[in-house]
């Protein structure tokens, strides 16, 4: 059983589109990150959830906009794409802390055309 | 504010060689670090981490790093890689109790045969 699933794996989409990304963790998590990854491999952090509350955003647009219906899942809705969202998208979660082990999902390689 | 600074972009080392990467960190209060490898095409998994006690921190697949707190540095060692090691390892920095972790910008260990 996958730890920490992302759907889709792959994303290709049309400026201005809007889009999002799934993820599941099935480890009983309390914690769950996302994270993006640009060309150059740098890892940054976008959002933290605990217990389904926002804990970090870290001066992302709006136009980015998690939901964590549950603890198990926290899904990534991007609005109006520009061409810099293109990245590797990470899922991550935690049992709590961050200084709990992270683990990661396979990432979502978002291209915008 | 915290940060992490990873000294090499690459590294190449041959089979059966020694290699050391090296992080550097910079913190106004008590750190939890950490390495994360990625494979390619794939999320990162843990290395190691350095919560508290022994400086010397063992980890998987042979891997080793030392945390000095007076030169803050987290280095990571192996006496000796595999062609299997070759990857993106990333060093990360957390602080006690937070929610969020700051990776450096990674480094690409490439072993050659």
């Amino acid at each position: 059983d996958t730890a920490v699933s992302q759907t889709p794996k792959y994303l290709v989409t049309q400026m201005g589109n809007d889009k999002s990304i799934k993820c599941e963790q099935n480890l009983g998590h309390d914690t769950m990150y996302w994270y993006k990854q640009d060309s150059k491999k740098f890892l940054k952090i976008m959002f933290s959830y605990n217990n389904k509350e926002l804990i970090i955003n870290e001066t992302v647009p709006n136009r980015f906009s998690p939901k964590s219906p549950d603890k198990a899942h926290l899904n990534l809705h991007i609005n109006s794409l520009e061409l810099g969202d293109s990245a590797v998208y990470f899922c991550a979660s935690s049992q709590e802390r961050a200084t709990d082990t992270q683990y990661f999902g396979p990432g979502t390689r978002l291209t915008v055309l | 504010a915290q940060s992490v600074t990873q000294l090499d972009s690459q590294v190449p080392v041959f089979e059966e060689a020694p290699v050391e990467l090296r992080c550097n960190y910079s913190s106004s209060v008590s750190v939890y670090l950490f390495w994360y490898v990625q494979y390619p095409n794939q999320g990162l998994q843990l290395l190691l981490k350095y919560l508290s006690g022994s400086t010397l921190v063992k980890g998987i697949n042979g891997f080793e790093a030392e945390f000095n707190k007076s030169q803050t540095s987290f280095h990571l060692r192996k006496p000796s890689v595999h062609i299997s090691d070759t990857a993106e390892y990333f060093c990360a920095v957390s602080n006690t109790g937070g929610f969020k972790t700051i990776f450096g910008a990674g480094t690409r260990l490439f072993v050659k045969a």
